[in-house]
């Protein structure tokens, strides 16, 4: 089984909408972090957190909103979806002790129509 | 605040021949962290090395090996006797030491397309 898994892998929805996407882990790591990836512009973070009560704001954080509901689940929001918010969307875990690595999911692919 | 440069969106190499990506940064921090990742098509972010600027010595893992030179805050990966499990994108990314602050800065990629 995978380490970190996002779901839905792939969602197509409507501008307005609210969207959720999921992350867990099953790595015991207590960091996490939501990034957006578009064509030309690498990745770039939302938000991330260290620990259950801590969240924290990435450089596009404005339109998304998080929850840490437990140290395992990272959860990121899409209130009111708009098209530009199409991108590929990737959640990833870190841990301080282990060689600084980010733990990538799969990616979800988001499309805001 | 840090930037990541790649000024490569696209390289190509023949198979078995060695290529050489390009990466330089800014900070102001002594003491990080340099990455590379390679995305497939299966979107998949897979780490390829990693380097601590506090280590002189050039990072290698197989094939694959980097050239960084602190003081002109390059970080080049380079790929020997290319194959075609090489074709990806290639990301570099800067991290700085564990802490608050710790989080990942990435440049925008580069193609590299591997050709018979």
């Amino acid at each position: 089984d995978a380490d970190v898994t996002q779901t839905p892998r792939n969602r197509i929805t409507k501008t307005g909408k609210r969207i959720m996407l999921e992350c867990s882990q099953t790595k015991g790591h207590d960091r996490m972090y939501w990034y957006r990836q578009d064509p030309g512009l690498g990745l770039r973070l939302i938000y991330y957190s260290f620990d259950v009560k801590d969240i924290n704001k990435g450089e596009i954080s404005d339109g998304y909103s998080v929850s840490r509901q437990a140290q395992a689940k990272f959860s990121l929001s899409l209130e009111s979806a708009i098209p530009n918010q199409t991108a590929l969307y990737f959640c990833a875990t870190s841990d301080l002790y282990e060689n600084n690595e980010q733990f990538f999911g799969p990616g979800t692919r988001l499309t805001v129509l | 605040a840090q930037t990541v440069t790649q000024s490569q969106p696209e390289m190509s190499v023949q198979e078995a021949e060695t290529v050489t990506l390009s990466c330089t940064y800014d900070t102001s921090e002594s003491d990080y962290y340099l990455f590379w990742y390679k995305q497939p098509p299966s979107r998949q972010m897979i780490l390829v090395i990693r380097q601590e600027a506090y280590k002189q010595q050039n990072a290698t893992e197989n094939r694959f090996s980097v050239n960084f030179q602190k003081a002109a805050k390059s970080f080049s990966l380079k790929i020997s006797d290319s194959q075609l499990g090489d074709a990806a994108m290639y990301f570099c990314a800067y991290r700085t030491p564990t802490g608050t602050a710790s989080k990942l800065t990435f440049g925008t990629g580069t193609r590299l397309q591997v050709t018979l």
